[in-house]
């Protein structure tokens, strides 16, 4: 059974202070790796997809990367507007299911 | 575009009372997907389908039942609502294609009584 793991489920940092967010995946056979952001009230938002080892993606304060087991989304410098909650989700070769992670809630103090 | 548009956005539903969540996109995607999210559970799969005229069952399929009307309609029955059925739910939808993202609509905010 495919699974997502994220880590912290928390996170307070000081705007500028630089943190990364996990998500530990278990599937056969990965198709894509997304990361999603999510703010109060609203859908999700895509930012990034990534699909082999190696592979990385940036968006404006955010890096995405990927491992065979896991994957990280970088934050350089924030700022408070970053504060959401950062999902991942992960699809097999095998269908066309996406499986999310619970989150990661990151709250950017000014 | 209006992308992904679920109605109705707020509903309170008694216990045993059903009712039906539509979703439709305008985007000419041909997968769609139905999520519940509760407090601390991130984004769970209920149902998704492929294509018009297949569905299949996510996670957590348990007292609902979907349709996929046609191309661009995705609706989501509960047949006899449950207290546990309290959640927000999503409907997203996403192209053909590798590694395509799916696009998410505001989401359903449903209370049962």
């Amino acid at each position: 059974e495919d699974q997502v793991t994220q880590s912290p489920e928390a996170l307070r940092l000081q705007e500028g202070e630089s943190s990364s967010l996990n998500c530990s995946y278990t599937v056969s056979g990965l198709r894509g790796l997304f990361w999603y952001r999510q703010d109060p009230g609203k859908g999700p938002e895509f930012l990034f997809t990534l699909y082999s080892a190696g592979e990385e993606k940036e968006k404006e304060r955010l890096k995405a990367t990927l491992t065979k087991k896991e994957s990280f989304l970088h934050i350089t410098a924030p700022k408070p507007e970053d504060s959401a909650t950062y999902l991942c989700a992960v699809q097999a070769f095998r269908d066309d299911k996406i499986i999310f992670g619970k989150g990661t809630r990151l709250h950017i103090l000014p | 575009n209006a992308g992904v548009t679920q109605t109705p956005k707020f509903q309170v539903l008694k216990t045993g009372q059903s009712m039906t969540l539509q979703c439709a996109q305008d985007m000419n995607h041909n997968s769609m997907y139905w999520y519940r999210q509760d407090p601390g559970m991130g984004l769970r799969l209920i149902y998704y389908s492929a294509s018009e005229g297949t569905t299949d069952k996510g996670e957590v399929p348990n007292g609902y039942n979907v349709s996929r009307l046609n191309k661009r309609e995705f609706s989501l029955r509960l047949e006899s609502a449950a207290p546990s059925q309290t959640s927000v739910y999503f409907c997203a939808s996403r192209k053909d294609g590798w590694n395509t993202e799916a696009f998410f609509g505001q989401g359903t905010r449903l209370t049962v009584v």
